[in-house]
């Protein structure tokens, strides 16, 4: 059973075009949401972390939000350089788990020009 | 900027041979992972190490993985007879803290034939 779920699986975009990323989840004991892009090829690349419903944090062109049972990816007027796979990863705290990420299967983003 | 990095690049090996896999973490963190990604699926946590011991395993890191902080400064991933299924991009991954983020290296592309 999944416990974190990317969606969409797959996006395009025209460059410009603002959109959302969802990562919904379905853990108790949650100690920390994270959004990581990955290019091809190479290893995630941090990007946010949350930690309880209702923050936000912004970098660029990217806002990420967290509510009880999800999260969203704002891309705010996308370029083509944002075209990436984007994962989103959870941390609990339950049975002896406290530091593994368990991540989503990420969201295909690409931006045409 | 400190950044975690990872060699060979690229591994190739026979099966049933021992591989190694290096990974030299940012200088002030603490806390170190490995996860594995397979071509197409979910990044995958391995093993996490803290304080010269193994604070937690997935049921993928059985006996013939094992990992060593050898100095102060490498952080190393052994399999002791790889197999087909083994081949994956491995990442190594260190932190602050248990609670927060972590960071990635590239990743070794282990290929097992």
């Amino acid at each position: 059973e999944d416990q974190v779920t990317q969606s969409p699986e797959a996006l395009r975009l025209q460059e410009g075009e603002s959109s959302s990323l969802n990562c919904s989840y379905t853990v108790s004991g949650l100690r920390g949401l994270f959004w990581y892009r990955q290019d091809p090829g190479k290893g995630p690349e941090f990007l946010f972390t949350l930690y309880s419903a209702g923050e936000e944090k912004e970098k660029e062109r990217l806002k990420a939000t967290l509510t009880k049972k999800e999260s969203f990816l704002h891309i705010t007027a996308p370029k083509p350089e944002d075209s990436a796979t984007y994962l989103c990863a959870v941390r609990i705290s339950s049975g002896g788990s406290n530091y593994k990420l368990t991540f989503g299967k990420g969201t295909l983003l690409t931006v045409n020009p | 900027e400190p950044e975690v990095t990872q060699t060979p690049s690229h591994q190739v090996t026979q099966m049933g041979q021992e591989v190694i896999l290096r990974c030299v973490p940012i200088s002030n963190h603490l806390y170190f992972y490995w996860y594995r990604q397979i071509l197409g699926q979910k990044v995958e946590f391995l093993v996490s190490f803290y304080n010269n011991e193994i604070s937690e395993k997935s049921e993928i890191f059985d006996d013939q993985f094992s990992v060593e902080r050898p100095d102060g400064s490498n952080f190393t991933l052994k399999i002791r007879s790889t197999k087909l299924e083994d081949s994956a991009m491995y990442f190594c991954a260190s932190g602050t803290g248990p609670t927060y983020e972590q960071y990635f290296g590239p990743g070794t592309r282990l290929t097992v034939t």
